[in-house]
């Protein structure tokens, strides 16, 4: 089945920088992924996504690109405010028989962003 | 759009009985839900798939007979935990997904403390 690696684990950045955030997958048929925001004692919030016929996509200050031969995609946060600071998860999923739409989480990074 | 939500977001109950957890998607309708579980600083975990008006798929480790879910319309799921025991105590969260769609929208959660 799929695996996902996600690092670092935690990260602390002061207000105005930049944050990334690196995930591997190993299934090379998975094909979406999404990137989730889980503030303390709540449900997770997709705050992008990214499909593998792409190699990046930007929302604002939020941005995902996407290596598909190496199998990594990363989280980019730009000008990070204090309200970024939470848990943030990656997953992949493939599109096709019993698995579809099976999302694997990555072990999810928690982002502190330092006024 | 796209809002899940879930019911209790808590729910405090004594070891051996039983407890219902609703999940329903408000605003579109979910052919697709699934239920994660999440413990303390740990990613999510899937435990089954269920899709309306079918048996749910569970996870290999997942005790069926445990975890009762039932999907019996396109806007509602329940997560019947039966005989809880201290260890089930969790944070439950239950995820949509339109038909024929990649993405999850995920509920705010469920808390279940067992004493």
């Amino acid at each position: 089945g799929e695996n996902v690696e996600q690092h670092p684990s935690t990260l602390s950045v002061q207000e105005g920088d930049s944050a990334v955030i690196k995930c591997t997958y190993s299934d090379s048929a998975s094909n979406y992924f999404p990137w989730y925001k889980q503030e303390l004692g709540k449900g997770s919030q997709l705050i992008i996504d990214i499909r593998s016929n792409v190699g990046e996509k930007k929302d604002q200050r939020i941005a995902v690109t996407l290596n598909k031969t190496a199998k990594h995609f990363s989280l980019h946060i730009t000008e990070t405010q204090p309200e970024d600071s939470a848990v943030y998860f990656c997953a992949a999923s493939r599109s096709g028989g019993t698995s579809y739409g099976k999302l694997t989480f990555g072990q999810g990074t928690i982002l502190t962003v330092h006024p | 759009g796209a809002v899940v939500s879930q019911h209790p977001s808590r729910v405090i109950c004594k070891s051996g009985t039983s407890v219902k957890i609703e999940c329903r998607s408000l605003d579109f309708q979910a052919t697709t839900m699934f239920w994660y579980r999440q413990f303390p600083k740990q990613s999510l975990m899937l435990m089954a798939t269920s899709n309306e008006g079918s048996k749910a798929t569970y996870e290999q480790g997942v005790e069926k007979d445990k975890f009762l879910i039932n999907h019996a319309s396109l806007t509602l799921s329940t997560l019947t935990v039966t005989s809880a025991h201290p260890e089930d105590s969790s944070f439950y969260i239950c995820s949509a997904g339109r038909t024929g769609g990649h993405e999850q929208y995920f509920g705010p959660g469920t808390r279940l403390t067992v004493t």
